[in-house]
């Protein structure tokens, strides 16, 4: 079937506005993940869902990120108040389960644009 | 915390050299550790992954293997093609915090 398919490829914004990115899973897979690859800090893992569920939220990097997943499958990060180091390419993954390790599948990221 | 280093680049190579990718990482207990390549203009794509010591992972020619004792991962291929040119990114997973933590990521450049 299709991959993981993420919405906007490319958003820019400015400071101070508020940024929604979708990511769509495949379908099936019961574990989703954002991750954001930027140049300062290479790719950091940001949170993850387990269903809707979001287990771990430690690697959101302030209050003004959030995320959540609804019907097991589309999910959103939201971003408030943003700020020019939030600048980044977003990447969703998605995996069949969470554990044991089987393998992440990634899209093809938006990249933001905070000017 | 777990981490990973890789060596940084752009690595610039001659088609049909061989290539090596040094990673290391430092984890407590065993991790599961991965290499995930990013062609140009493509998302990440998994390369190979090895889940304990001493595992060997291939895939389209590259292997790495799992070496506990000097936590290294080190990624090799004999003989490079210009389609190998990308960026490499070493990976270790464990189930606390079911995340993977990446490496810097290292780009290959193969030159015909």
């Amino acid at each position: 079937g299709a991959g993981v398919s993420q919405s906007p490829s490319n958003k820019v914004t400015e400071k101070g506005k508020d940024v929604e990115l979708r990511c769509d899973p495949i379908s099936g897979h019961t574990a989703l993940y954002w991750y954001r690859q930027s140049l300062g800090q290479g790719l950091e893992f940001l949170i993850y869902f387990q269903g809707n569920s979001a287990p771990d939220k430690s690697g959101l990097p302030s209050d003004r990120f959030s995320a959540e997943r609804t019907g097991g499958s589309v999910s959103t990060l939201t971003i408030q108040r943003t700020q020019q180091e939030d600048s980044a390419v977003y990447l969703c993954a998605s995996s069949l389960d969470a554990s044991p390790p089987v393998e992440q599948f990634f899209g093809p990221g938006t990249r933001l644009t905070v000017l | 915390g777990n981490s990973v280093t890789q060596m940084e680049g752009p690595v610039t190579l001659s088609e049909e050299a061989f290539l090596t990718i040094n990673c290391t990482y430092t984890a407590t207990g065993y991790p599961s550790l991965f290499w995930y390549v990013q062609y140009p203009g493509e998302g990440l794509q998994l390369l190979l992954k090895a889940t304990k010591a001493d595992d060997k992972g291939s895939n389209k020619g590259f292997e790495a293997t799992y070496r506990k004792e000097t936590t290294s991962f080190h990624l090799e291929k004999g003989s490079v093609q210009v389609s190998d040119s990308a960026v490499y990114f070493c990976a270790l997973w464990k189930a606390a915090g079911n995340k993977l933590t990446f490496g810097g990521g290292t780009r290959v450049l193969v030159k015909p």
